[in-house]
């Protein structure tokens, strides 16, 4: 079951702050969270188990809703460098299944 | 620690013909993936493996497309026929028993059929 992201697409001027979101219609297990600029590979920017808590780094941060299956990536002060597509991958069990990926949210950030 | 390598990056082919993509995974991962990617979209699961065994192929589609990881660490995925609509990028992945089943992935093999 392919997990929904929201919005599809943003651009933000540098300082600005966004959310995505991460939905899913089944229990989840676990959500992560990748950043994929064009021609690379997507790199890994944080997972969050069920159960636990918020996480994040420099100015990314992200919070996992059990009750309403629901993830949430927070940039906060964006720089250039947030651009990218970002995509979630859901997780339904634990212990080593594959992760199904939304369709990503290109973010652009302008100066 | 040497990340996931993938070759060729960049193949053109003609509908119909042959084409096949290779993988090394980063040392010590048991659990190798293939995922299909197409322009505008996110990552779709082509074949799970588990050391050398096949976990899940489920969305491989099986007439044309075919993989192996037959030792248990570099993996090979084949394409034959290709038809336009395997124009992808082919992205190779491992993760690790240990810890959180994060998954790395390679930089990718662009494949454009014409």
């Amino acid at each position: 079951q392919q997990p929904v992201q929201s919005p599809q697409a943003v651009i933000l001027r540098e300082g600005e702050d966004a959310v995505i979101n991460c939905s899913s219609s089944k229990a989840l297990y676990s959500v992560h969270w990748y950043r994929q600029k064009h021609g690379e590979a997507p790199v890994f920017l944080m997972i969050l188990l069920k159960g636990g808590e918020q996480k994040g780094h420099d100015k990314i941060s992200a919070s996992f809703n059990e009750k309403k299956q629901q993830s949430s990536l927070y940039l906060t002060a964006s720089q250039l460098s947030y651009s990218g597509t970002y995509f979630c991958g859901t997780e339904m069990n634990s212990g080593n299944t594959p992760l199904v990926f939304g369709k990503g949210t290109r973010l652009s950030v302008i100066a | 620690e040497a990340g996931v390598a993938q070759s060729p990056r960049y193949k053109i082919i003609e509908k119909r013909q042959s084409v096949a993509f290779w993988c090394n995974p980063i040392s010590g991962h048991a659990t190798l993936y293939w995922y299909q990617q197409i322009l505008g979209q996110g990552p779709k699961l082509l074949i799970q493996f588990q050391n050398n065994g096949v976990v899940d192929d489920s969305q491989l589609p099986k007439d044309r497309f075919s993989a192996e990881r037959l030792k248990g660490v570099d993996s090979t995925l084949k394409i034959q026929p290709a038809k336009l609509e395997d124009s992808a990028v082919y992205l190779c992945a491992s993760s690790s028993w240990r810890g959180d089943n994060t998954i790395y992935f390679g930089e990718g093999s662009w494949l454009t059929v014409v």
